[in-house]
């Protein structure tokens, strides 16, 4: 089974700050990517899209690198609502990686 | 345009009992994905249907669980028999239509416990 991977965290981060977190795969024919953040006892909630090399939404950024099989979330000016655990996924939406807590701190 | 709604949201039931859980996706939606989540821990593929058919379902667990996508109505997954491990919380999500590349949006879960 194709897997994908995430550093699990937890990222502490001062309110305001930019933090960056990646998401590798090993299934080559993926063609998109999805991440989703998920709230504790929430359901996952879709935040961004990946079809090619990138995609930006406010404070948000996410960017392919294919040849490294890999995909990264930066968010900038983080505020204590971005506290959440940021999950990622490929096209197939079976194989999730496990996530990645970010707490913002005040 | 309604979200992914998932009933109940609750559910309780005795070791040995059967659960019912029911998930109707968006409209226009024709995809239905189910996953289980223990808590502190990741999303678990279970099943993924289309209506009328099951497109995979490796993991689902070979006895017990079953899941159906009518032509008409909600997608049913289904536990027989429940025992203490199957306590989670289920999701689903669905998709539209056209490929890999369409987005899949949450229901907001049921969450199982058995007594």
């Amino acid at each position: 089974r194709k897997e994908v991977e995430q550093d699990p965290g937890p990222f502490n981060v001062p309110e305001g700050a930019t933090v960056a977190f990646n998401c590798t795969y090993s299934n080559s024919a993926s063609q998109s990517f999805f991440w989703y953040r998920q709230d504790c006892r929430k359901e996952p909630k879709l935040l961004m899209s990946v079809y090619s090399s990138g995609n930006e939404d406010g404070r948000f950024t996410a960017q392919l690198n294919r040849a490294s099989q890999y995909i990264s979330l930066l968010i900038r000016d983080s505020k204590l609502s971005d506290s959440a655990t940021y999950l990622c996924v490929g096209d197939d939406k079976i194989i999730f990686g496990k996530g990645t807590r970010l707490h913002i701190l005040p | 345009n309604a979200g992914v709604m998932q009933n109940p949201r609750h559910l309780v039931r005795r070791r040995g009992q059967e659960a019912r859980l029911r998930c109707s996706p968006m409209k226009g939606h024709s995809h239905v994905y189910w996953y289980r989540q223990l808590p502190e821990e990741g999303l678990k593929f279970m099943v993924y249907l289309q209506k009328e058919n099951i497109i995979d379902e490796s993991g689902m667990p070979k006895e017990r669980f079953s899941a159906e996508f009518p032509k008409e109505g909600p997608s049913i997954l289904r536990i027989q028999q429940v025992v203490r491990g199957d306590s989670a919380a289920y999701f689903c999500a669905s998709s539209p239509p056209g490929g890999q590349n369409t987005e899949a949006f949450f229901g907001q879960g049921t969450r199982l416990t058995v007594v």
